[in-house]
């Protein structure tokens, strides 16, 4: 069975700084899909950003990056340019590519941007 | 497009009661897959319907059913409800199911049981 881990429950930052949080993952697969989500305080999750693991290149979407290292399993999201809207706890999440509709999730990173 | 609506928004109930949650996907989506969100456990899959199929199911008791309806749109039953019961209840849909498509949200059940 796969599993996600998301080691910093808690992390703040000053706003306008950047922001590393930190996920690994174990699956014996070799097709698989990784998400962040958002989820700030009204409880709406939110995709952030999707990566494919057969792509090498690091997927972007605005202020928001991630650093996809296969091998070593792990799939980290840098927010850049943080802004008081980025407050909210962040899912790092796995899915498999064949049929399998299940997203496996992380415990969350509760994100503080500090005005 | 509107986007994953899901009613009610908030829900008490008493131990022993049922409880049905109402999900409607985005138009043109068909995969639904329900999630319970707990302080204590995360976020937990429950189970996945596509074409009014039951195609995946989580490691939840029985008590826990659900449908999907020609239209997409699913519910989701729980019998006998218990303290243990009280939580965040999201709704996602994806167009067919497949793993690698993005699953969209909806806003969520909030049910307390009491």
């Amino acid at each position: 069975a796969q599993t996600v881990t998301q080691s910093q429950p808690e992390m703040s930052v000053q706003e306008a700084e950047t922001v590393t949080l930190s996920c690994t993952y174990d699956t014996s697969e070799n097709n698989y899909y990784l998400f962040w989500y958002k989820q700030p305080p009204s409880r709406q999750m939110i995709l952030v950003i999707r990566q494919e693991a057969y792509k090498q290149q690091n997927a972007t979407e605005n202020r928001f990056s991630v650093n996809f290292q296969k091998a070593a399993k792990s799939f980290s999201l840098k927010i850049s340019d943080s802004q008081l809207g980025d407050t909210a706890m962040y899912f790092c999440a796995f899915s498999f590519n064949f049929g399998n509709e299940k997203l496996t999730f992380g415990t969350g990173t509760r994100l503080t941007i500090i005005p | 497009k509107a986007g994953v609506t899901q009613t009610p928004r908030y829900l008490i109930k008493t131990r022993g009661q049922q409880v049905t949650l109402s999900c409607s996907p985005i138009s043109g989506h068909r995969s639904v897959s329900w999630y319970q969100q707990t302080p204590g456990q995360g976020l937990q899959f429950l189970f996945e319907y596509f074409s009014e199929t039951q195609r995946n199911k989580g490691n939840f008791p029985g008590r826990f059913s659900g449908r999907q309806f020609s239209n997409s749109r699913s519910e989701m039953n729980v019998s006998t409800l218990e303290l243990g019961d009280s939580a965040l209840y999201l709704c996602a849909s994806s167009l067919d199911g497949r793993g690698k498509e993005t699953q969209y949200f909806g806003p969520g059940t909030r049910l307390l049981v009491l």
